[in-house]
């Protein structure tokens, strides 16, 4: 059984630093074509896709954000860390990791989401 | 970088068909595999297509996708429409350096 379960701050302030945890079970990130991904979603809004770390560690990320994102794994820990610096309250929304495939990129399983409000 | 337009929201009866676009801005839809979400107020999203046209297990075979090249979108087609398919629609793809593109999002009310 594949769960996701993000974990954080539900609250920060401009200009300080996000750190997101993903803790993961049901499948090893160390197998071929595993991924996971973060994607958010602010209040009323759509989905955007943040960034990827696959099996091989390799690092992708939103092309209007990656200045700002940093995500690393712990494949010990079972364990995606998603960093974002400068937090604007703009970024408030629900923070979402999710396993994905890296043959067709398919989410297929989700965790609940953490919602982070960004206000001072 | 592409992006996916999807309409803002589309409406239908009950038992009726219904139709949501995304049309992909540059680069071939055929290229890389389409997938849609569909989202429930506060909940996140589960896959109803992925694949282009592939449905996990227990999405009833009333959701169904495809690919048209020449208008370079993907489609999710609702047949026999129910209350419960009230939902927000999301398509997603991907490119070699952007594995996660997701379209702005269909409203979908059943009325």
């Amino acid at each position: 059984q594949v769960t996701l379960r993000e974990s954080g701050p539900a609250l920060v302030k401009p200009t300080q630093t996000l750190t997101l945890t993903c803790t993961f079970s049901g499948f090893s990130l160390s197998t071929s074509g595993m991924c996971v991904s973060w994607i958010r979603q602010p209040p009323g809004k759509a989905l955007e896709w943040l960034a990827l770390i696959d099996w091989d560690d390799d690092k992708y990320y939103s092309t209007s954000l990656k200045t700002r994102l940093t995500i690393s794994k712990d494949t010990s820990k079972n364990q995606v860390v998603l960093t974002m610096t400068n937090m604007d309250p703009v970024d408030t929304a629900t923070y979402y990791c999710a396993r994905q495939y890296s043959g067709s990129y398919y989410l297929d399983y989700w965790g609940q989401g953490t919602l982070v409000t960004v206000s001072s | 970088n592409f992006m996916l337009t999807q309409p803002h929201s589309v409406s239908e009866s009950p038992g009726k068909t219904v139709t949501i676009s995304c049309t992909r801005s540059s680069g071939s839809i055929a290229s890389n595999y389409v997938q849609w979400y569909q989202q429930r107020p506060g909940s996140a999203p589960t896959t109803v297509i992925y694949e282009d046209n592939q449905r996990p297990s227990g999405v009833p075979d009333r959701f169904s996708g495809s690919i048209d090249s020449s208008s370079n979108s993907a489609s999710l087609t609702i047949s026999g429409l129910k209350t419960e398919d009230e939902a927000d629609y999301y398509c997603q793809s991907y490119d070699s350096s952007n594995p996660g593109v997701f379209g702005g999002g269909t409203k979908l009310t059943v009325l």
